[in-house]
Order: C-alpha cells, then sequence, then structure tokens
C-alpha cells in the first residue's frame, strides 16, 4: 500500500507562478524523494532530502521536511508550461530498501 | 547502457496468456525493483532484488506474479494466466551499491493492456 499522499491531487496554475506540492507520510524514514513523470513515461529523479535536513534547493525547486510532523512539501518557483507532470513523493523507510510512493500530484502549468 | 531499458514497452495480452516483461538495469547497480502503476496511481511496490537474491516480494499481488534475476543483472517479471486487472505500466528501476540515500533510476515501463 501507498505511504505518502500528496496533495493537491490536481493542481493548474499560470505560467511564472509557483507551485507548492505537500507530502505526508506515516512510519520513520532514512530521506524522502521527489520524482516526476510525464504522460506516458518512466519516473525521473528530482531532489533527495536526507530525514536529518530540513531544506533542499535545486535550480528552481525547493524541498522542506518536517519529520515532527512528517510532511514535506516541493516548491517548483517560475513555473513553465514544459513543467506540466505529474510529482510524486517516495519515502526511504529506516530498515528498507525499497521505495514507497504516494498518489501524486498532476501538475498544469497553462501557458 | 546509459539508462534502464525494459522491453517490450508496449503488450497487448489476450486473458489467460502467459507474459514475460524484461528490465535491463545499469550497468553495476545491485539493486533492482519492480512497480505496478495503475492509471492515475503512483508506482506500487511489487518485488526488490539484490543481486540475485530477492529480498522482498511482498508486493506481488497472487502467486500468478513470479520474478527472477538469476545472474544479477537482467530480471523478468512474469505473469501467468494473466487477468483483466493485471492492466498497468509495469516499471523497473535500479539503484547502485548502498541504495539507501540513493536515487532510483527507472525504466521507461512496458504497458500491459489485458484483453
Amino acid at each position: 500500500s501507498q505511504q505518502g499522499e500528496e496533495d493537491p491531487q490536481a493542481l493548474s496554475i499560470q505560467e511564472g507562478e509557483n507551485a507548492t506540492m505537500n507530502c505526508s507520510y506515516k512510519t520513520s524514514i532514512n530521506n524522502l524523494q521527489w520524482y516526476r513523470q510525464n504522460s506516458g513515461r518512466g519516473l525521473v529523479h528530482l531532489i533527495l532530502i536526507r530525514s536529518n535536513e530540513r531544506e533542499k534547493h535545486s535550480g528552481r525547486l525547493r524541498v522542506t521536511l518536517d519529520t515532527s510532523k512528517k510532511s514535506s512539501s516541493l516548491l517548483i518557483t517560475a513555473s513553465r508550461a514544459a513543467d506540466t507532470a505529474s510529482y510524486f513523493c517516495a519515502t526511504d523507510r529506516s530498515g528498507s530498501e525499497k521505495l514507497v510512493f504516494g498518489k501524486g500530484t498532476k501538475l498544469t502549468v497553462n501557458p | 547502457g546509459a539508462g534502464v531499458s525494459q522491453s517490450p514497452r508496449y503488450k497487448v495480452a489476450k486473458r489467460g496468456q502467459d507474459v514475460a516483461l524484461r528490465c535491463d538495469p545499469i550497468s553495476g547497480h545491485v539493486s533492482l525493483f519492480w512497480y505496478q502503476q495503475a492509471l492515475g496511481q503512483g508506482p506500487e511496490f511489487l518485488t526488490y532484488f539484490q543481486n540475485e537474491a530477492q529480498l522482498d516480494k511482498s508486493g506481488l499481488p497472487s502467486d500468478r506474479f513470479f520474478a527472477e534475476r538469476p545472474e544479477g543483472s537482467v530480471s523478468t517479471l512474469k505473469i501467468q494466466r494473466t487477468q483483466q486487472e493485471d492492466s498497468a505500466v509495469y516499471l523497473c528501476a535500479s539503484r547502485a551499491m548502498g541504495g539507501t540515500n540513493t536515487e532510483a533510476f527507472f525504466g521507461q515501463g512496458t504497458r500491459l493492456t489485458v484483453v
């Protein structure tokens, strides 16, 4: 069963706006990862944040992690039409190497 | 190869037919994972190998599903007597040695349609 729960399930914004997606999880983790999936394609890794980190940046991406609330957020700044995709969080749980994915947020960036 | 390769990309099977899906992981990657993704859902874990050892198969939905990685490289996911509910995209991923705190690399997936 899926552990992560993203919200919102769908998000539609205009180009140039920021997009924020949230993820909640249930168990202790080693790290939390965000992936992107274009329609009909495989998943592409975006960013990994370890359990002892609180914030991480990569280009236009900013990820936060609050282990006390078991939640994470992904912020995409200055969005582009090419950012249109589904975004998934995945947790790397303590004692297990498998990644457990949420149901994803479908982001649409309108030009 | 440069990335994780899966074949075939698309497979249409008649109900009751057996299918075999292939995954070529990134060379040298110790860990290999299979996921099932239904339309509009996130990937669901099926099974995981470390080299040739299948360490976790807790996600396999029934005994019709079988996975192997005999030489610790290429893996095959076999589904026997396919049912319509098996229709999904099957994703393979690999991770380097010391897999935790590393990213997983995914293949493009095999879209299985059972008619």
